[in-house]
Order: structure tokens, then sequence, then C-alpha cells
């Protein structure tokens, strides 16, 4: 069964960073590109960014690129979103998902997600 | 960037009757279009990928159709479980993707 366990959510000021991690298992995890998606409170869902299975192409929105990094480390499966200069409308649920194929298809797997909140 | 546009934004069904959700692209995405449900507290689920390919587990009574810009959902007969805010999704060429505002289908 395909698991995706995210973490490294909470407050955070405004300009400031945090790193949220997934962590992955049921499935070889280096096989398939992942994804973060994510979700202001009591609103619709935003794809924020992908990585390739490898780790080598990687992807982002335009209103969060230049401030997030997304990494992977297939020898611990697990997944990365680095973000930094963060404003209040970054507040979310941030999920991890996997792509259902490889090739850059649908999300198959979703995470339970992790709330950040930026705010003073 | 592609903009998914759902529509009605809220549809009241009673239980048994018949549902039917849109999604247009503002541009084609070939038969590259998902759609998911999500429940209150819960992150959302596949059911329709490829426009009209049932997810596993996924009941018949979700049907999709379209390509290009145009695509629909249909539930045949609503159950319980069913009302649900339902997203499209487009995966056309390399990311970013973009979903559809939302269509929640609440109890009429």
């Amino acid at each position: 069964e395909v698991q995706l366990v995210e973490s490294g959510g909470g407050l955070v000021q405004p300009g400031g960073s945090l790193r949220l991690s997934c962590s992955a298992s049921g499935y070889t995890f280096s096989t398939y590109a992942m994804h973060w998606v994510r979700q202001p409170p009591g609103k619709g869902l935003e794809y924020v960014s992908g990585i390739s299975n490898t780790g080598g192409n990687t992807y982002y929105t335009d209103s969060v690129k230049d401030r997030f990094t997304i990494s992977r480390d297939n020898s611990k499966t697990t997944l990365y979103l680095q973000m930094s200069s963060l404003r209040a409308d970054d507040t979310s649920v941030y999920y991890c998902v996997k792509e259902r194929t490889t090739g850059w298809y649908d999300f198959d797997s979703w995470g339970q997600g992790t709330l950040v909140t930026v705010s003073s | 960037e592609i903009v998914m546009t759902q529509s009605p934004a809220t549809l009241s069904v009673s239980p048994g009757e018949r549902a039917t959700l849109s999604c247009r692209a503002s541009q084609s995405v070939s038969r590259h279009l998902a759609w998911y449900q999500q429940k209150p507290g819960q992150a959302p689920r596949l059911l329709i990928y490829e426009a009209s390919t049932r997810a596993t587990g996924i009941p018949a009574r979700f049907s999709g159709s379209g390509s290009g810009t145009e695509f629909t959902l249909t539930i045949s007969s609503l159950q319980s479980e069913d009302f649900a805010v339902y997203y499209c999704q487009h995966y056309n060429n390399r990311p970013p993707w973009t979903f559809g505002q939302g269509t929640t289908v609440d109890i009429k």
C-alpha cells in the first residue's frame, strides 16, 4: 500500500523559511515523479511544484518560482519542499502527491497534508 | 498557463438523481484531464484519468467524457457518500498544471 506522510508544517513569520518533507513507502519511489499541491483554508487546489523521478527536472508554478525549491532523496524515499521568503498567501495545507504512472501523469496517491501558516 | 473553468460552482441534487459537472480548458489539453473528489477534512481522491478512465476502485456510476477543451463528469445516481467537492485538473505536457476551482455537489 502506498503511503505518503508529510511533516514540517507549522507557524512561520512572513519572510521566514520552512522545509517540508514527505516520506514515501509501499512502492518504488525512484520510479515516479512527485509533486506538491497546496490548498488554502476553505479554498481550492493549487499545483505548486513537481520533480522528475531522478530529480533532474523540476517545475514550479509562477507564484513560488525563485522562493521554493523541490528536491528528493531516492535513497531515503523522501521528497522535500524548501520554502523561503514566505508570504501570508502561502498559508495552505501542503499535499505530497505521486503520479499514477511514469511519464508525467495524474495523481493517484496523496498524503494527509501538512498545514503551513504564515503570520506574524 | 491553461485556465480550467468548472461549472456550476454548486450543484444541488437529490439522492438517486444524476449529476453532470463541466470543466472547460482555455486551450486544448487533448485527453490529459483528471477528476478528483474531496470530502471535508480529507485529501483529494482520483476518480477519473485520461478524461474517461475510472481509477482503481471507483464505482461505475462515475463516468467521464470529453477531449480537447470540453469535459464532463457524470454521476449517474447520487449516493449519500458522493456529496463532496469535485475538481478537474489538466496534466498536458510538462508542469506546472492547473486545477479548476471546484464544483460542490450538495444535497437538495
